[in-house]
């Protein structure tokens, strides 16, 4: 089983719609991480955001939000008004006590299309 | 600081051939590791080290091994590559504490023929 379920293998939109892209993750530890990366279409990985276990505020960066629901184990990330410079892979990513290492586990990653 | 750096960026190779993919960081980074991403399965884990002469196995670890005799450099080794190594090979380091996050290389770009 899927420690990471990016159940949206790919999403399309215009420019300037609202998007959201579901991470549900599995874990039985009590303290882990999660994280988001982009991967636009140049191939580089880049960090996003990192949320840990014991905090479930949501959080607010420009255009970009974050939802994180300990109750429903997931943390979905929302794109408000999106650009064509949004398209990329997105990734959603665990880090638990892996023999100590907390390395993450990703999940398979939404594309994400933006129209003009 | 150069971060993560990965060479070659592209390489072919034969059925059978062997060959190191190199990875190193500039940031003093205890952990590092290694990812192959292919269509449609996101990202695998294939090796990690958690500091110079320790190594462990990730998800994927089979036909691949891995030496850690530095902090900065942390070499991934194909044997004896198959059809089924044609991927693109990630590596990242962090800092050592539990939530930081990877800081990724820019990639190779694997075929084997």
């Amino acid at each position: 089983a899927q420690k990471v379920t990016q159940a949206q293998t790919e999403i399309s939109v215009v420019e300037k719609e609202d998007v959201t892209l579901d991470c549900v993750y599995e874990t039985r530890d009590t303290t882990y991480y999660l994280f988001w990366y982009k991967q636009p279409p140049s191939g580089e990985l880049v960090f996003l955001i990192r949320r840990n276990s014991f905090d479930e505020q949501n959080e607010i960066s420009g255009r970009y939000s974050w939802n994180f629901q300990k109750s429903t184990s997931s943390f979905n990330f929302t794109i408000t008004a999106s650009q064509v410079v949004d398209s990329a892979v997105y990734f959603c990513a665990l880090s638990e006590a892996r023999r100590g290492s907390y390395i993450p586990t990703f999940g398979r990653g939404t594309s994400l299309i933006v129209h003009p | 600081n150069a971060g993560v750096t990965q060479t070659p960026k592209f390489q072919v190779l034969k059925t059978g051939q062997s060959m190191t993919l190199q990875c190193a960081q500039d940031m003093n980074h205890e952990y590092m590791s290694w990812y192959r991403q292919d269509p449609g399965m996101g990202l695998r884990l294939i090796h990690y080290s958690v500091g110079a002469g320790i190594t462990d196995q990730g998800e994927v670890p089979n036909g691949y091994n891995v030496s850690r005799s530095t902090t900065e450099d942390f070499p991934l080794r194909l044997l004896s590559a198959a059809p089924s190594q044609t991927s693109v090979y990630f590596c990242a380091s962090k800092r050592g504490l539990e939530g930081n996050e990877q800081f990724f290389g820019p990639g190779t770009r694997l075929t084997v023929l």
